[in-house]
């Protein structure tokens, strides 16, 4: 069974600059969550999707980061435009289907993002 | 919104030593799951478990959920057990994340 794929693994921008990361979910997981993880610190959750709605981006700062999940399947994050303490990696990881609020997390590899 | 405490925060081992971490958290969870991140930075999954004892080989872990919290075995410790372990506890189909032990086994 495949992975969660994510792209680019690296990503070197200068501050103002915008930048989008891609991933596509393990087939047939219906939910998918971004992270943030900064160097030294746990992963933060930025948003999670159910399908293609949101169900969580309490902590997503809006005025810069937007993301998608078109048909329900791979997603987007965007970061527009981009700030110093962006820089981090951007982990994407989706949940098993038959329990949707219990299953296991599988994780992706996650997008590292250096902002100049 | 629910705490998550790892310990101990570093560690350094001789190769073949053994060692346990611990993961305290605040309130109820739905389960909890323990990763190892490689120095690439991508999360393995070690173990789903949201109660009772599992073990995978040199590992295994115990989640006591009356008394939140969980303890990782590693037993017979190889310089490629280095890297950081990080328990995540799920509240309401959201992972929680602690800040992680940083596990260096020296040969």
């Amino acid at each position: 069974e495949a992975g969660v794929a994510q792209s680019p693994r690296y990503k070197i921008i200068e501050k103002r600059q915008s930048v989008a990361f891609w991933c596509n979910p393990i087939s047939g997981h219906a939910t998918l969550y971004w992270y943030q993880q900064i160097l030294g610190q746990g992963p933060k959750l930025l948003i999670q999707f159910q399908n293609n709605g949101v169900v969580d981006d309490s902590q997503l700062p809006k005025d810069r980061f937007s993301a998608e999940r078109l048909k329900g399947v791979d997603s987007t994050l965007k970061i527009q435009p981009a700030k110093l303490e962006d820089s981090a990696v951007y982990l994407c990881a989706s949940r098993t289907p038959h329990r949707v609020w219990t299953g296991e997390l599988f994780f992706g590899e996650g997008s590292r993002l250096t902002v100049l | 919104g629910i705490q998550v405490e790892q310990s101990p925060p570093d560690l350094i081992l001789q190769e073949g030593a053994n060692s346990t971490l611990r993961c305290n958290f605040s309130d109820s969870v739905n389960n909890l799951q323990w990763f190892h991140q490689n120095p690439w930075g991508q999360l393995i999954n070690l173990f789903y478990i949201p109660s009772g004892t599992k073990q995978n080989g040199r590992l295994s872990a115990t989640t006591v959920a009356t008394e939140r919290y969980s303890l990782l075995y590693i037993s017979s410790s190889q310089t490629t057990d280095s890297g950081v372990y990080f328990c995540a506890v799920n509240q309401g189909g959201k992972l929680i994340f602690g800040q992680g032990t940083e596990l260096s086994v020296k040969p």
